[in-house]
This record gives C-alpha cells, structure tokens and sequence, in this order.
C-alpha cells in the first residue's frame, strides 16, 4: 500500500489528452513539491515534471504538472504510442521519500 | 556524456551480503546527493536510501533501515550500497539515481540502467 494514491491504469486514444491523479496528506503533498517520472517499457525511470509543474529541458510540453492541496495531477495532451508506459508521482514525507504506486497508460 | 552506471548484483542466499556499486561520469559527483531506487519484480517503485554531496547525512526507507548501508567515495565518482541480512523481499532491480535540488526539494534527474539482485536459496 503506497503512501500516495495513483489509478492502477488509465487509456485514452491517439490524440487525445489524458490525466494522472496523485493524491497524497499534508505531510506529503501537501506541504513538498511534486515530481513525476516516465517508466517505459524494459527501460530505467525518466524524470518528466519536477516542483509540482517543471519541466526538464527535452521534455515536450505536452506533458504537464499541478498540484492542489494533497493532490497533484500529471496531464499528457497529443497522446502518441510511444507514451505508454508507467508513470510515477513522487515526494517527501518526513524525510523520507515516497512514490505512488504507479499507473499504466495504454494508448488505445 | 552524463551517466550512471550500476554494478554488483547478483543471485545471493537469505542472509547473505552484497555490496552494489554506482559509478557517475559527466558531472561534478561531490556536488549532487544521490540515491538508491528499486523495483521488485512487475512491482512499482520503492526509494531505499539517499546520501548528501558530502556524505555526511544518510537516509534510509523503514524497511531497510539497520541492514543497508549508503555511503560514497567522491575521489572515485562512485556511490555504493552495502546490503546485509537479505531477504527474500529484497530481490528487486536496484536503480543508482543523482538528486537535483535541495534537501526536501530534491528529485531524481538521472537514473542508471540498474542491476539486479535476486535473494533465493
């Protein structure tokens, strides 16, 4: 049981604009930035977002970052193949840190 | 080319020790806290443990904590982390990761390739 809470799974079309909740307490999201990370398929993590809505020089802004509260939400707009893959939130917690358990993209 | 390259896994009995090593290229390494990242088998990620660019302040997840060990080397550009007591559960891909940020603020913003380790006897 992840100490942040992220759909299993989610799916949308070629094109489309998808969404990627994190929702997490104050001791966590509420009061630390977010970060999020592509896992695709086989491959090591890759940062996509940092400090809630950041992102690192080579990702495409169709991938975006917010935060709310205790929540944070990854949005991916011009949804490609290529985007399947796992993605994780992830923040501190009382020093220590914590990931979502992770959701699963499949792009229909 | 900035990287990070894992080393050391391997298939280990209950109880046994393993020491991973990490070494970074293309980077100030002393500058940057780094960390451990694993993922069990079709499992999602779980952070293991962190160390400050000095090595003087050590992080460790609760189910780690009193069997692994984080340290570095930074004459060597290397990171390591020496697992004792293993367990079943520790089979996992171990991930090297650098930290960018500040304490508390910080993230992961390069990962190596991982090494595997398989604790079964």
């Amino acid at each position: 049981q992840s100490v942040l809470t992220q759909p299993p799974s989610v799916s949308a079309a070629p094109g489309q604009k998808v969404t990627i909740s994190c929702s997490g307490s104050s001791s966590n999201i509420g009061n630390n930035y977010v970060s999020w990370y592509q896992q695709l398929p086989g491959t090591a993590p890759k940062l996509l977002i940092y400090d809630n809505n950041k992102r690192p020089s080579g990702i495409p802004d169709r991938f975006s970052g917010s935060k709310s509260g205790t929540s944070a939400t990854l949005g991916i707009t011009g949804l490609q193949t290529g985007d399947e893959a796992d993605y994780y939130c992830g923040t501190w917690d009382s020093s220590l840190w914590v990931f979502g358990g992770g959701t699963k993209l499949t792009v229909l | 080319e900035v990287q990070l390259l894992e080393s050391g896994g391997g298939l280990v009995q209950p109880g046994g020790s393993l020491r991973l090593s990490c070494a970074a290229s293309g980077f100030t390494f002393s500058s940057y806290a780094m960390s451990w990242v694993r993922q069990a088998p079709g499992k999602g990620l779980e952070w293991v443990s962190a160390i400050s660019g000095s090595g003087g302040s050590t992080y460790y997840a609760d189910s780690v904590k009193g069997r692994f060990t984080i340290s570095r080397d930074n004459s060597k550009n290397t990171l390591y982390l020496q697992m004792n007591s293993l367990r079943a559960e520790d089979t996992a891909v171990y991930y090297c990761a650098k930290l960018a940020g500040y304490y508390q603020e910080w993230y992961f913003d390069l990962w190596g390739r991982g090494t595997l380790v398989t604790v079964s006897s």
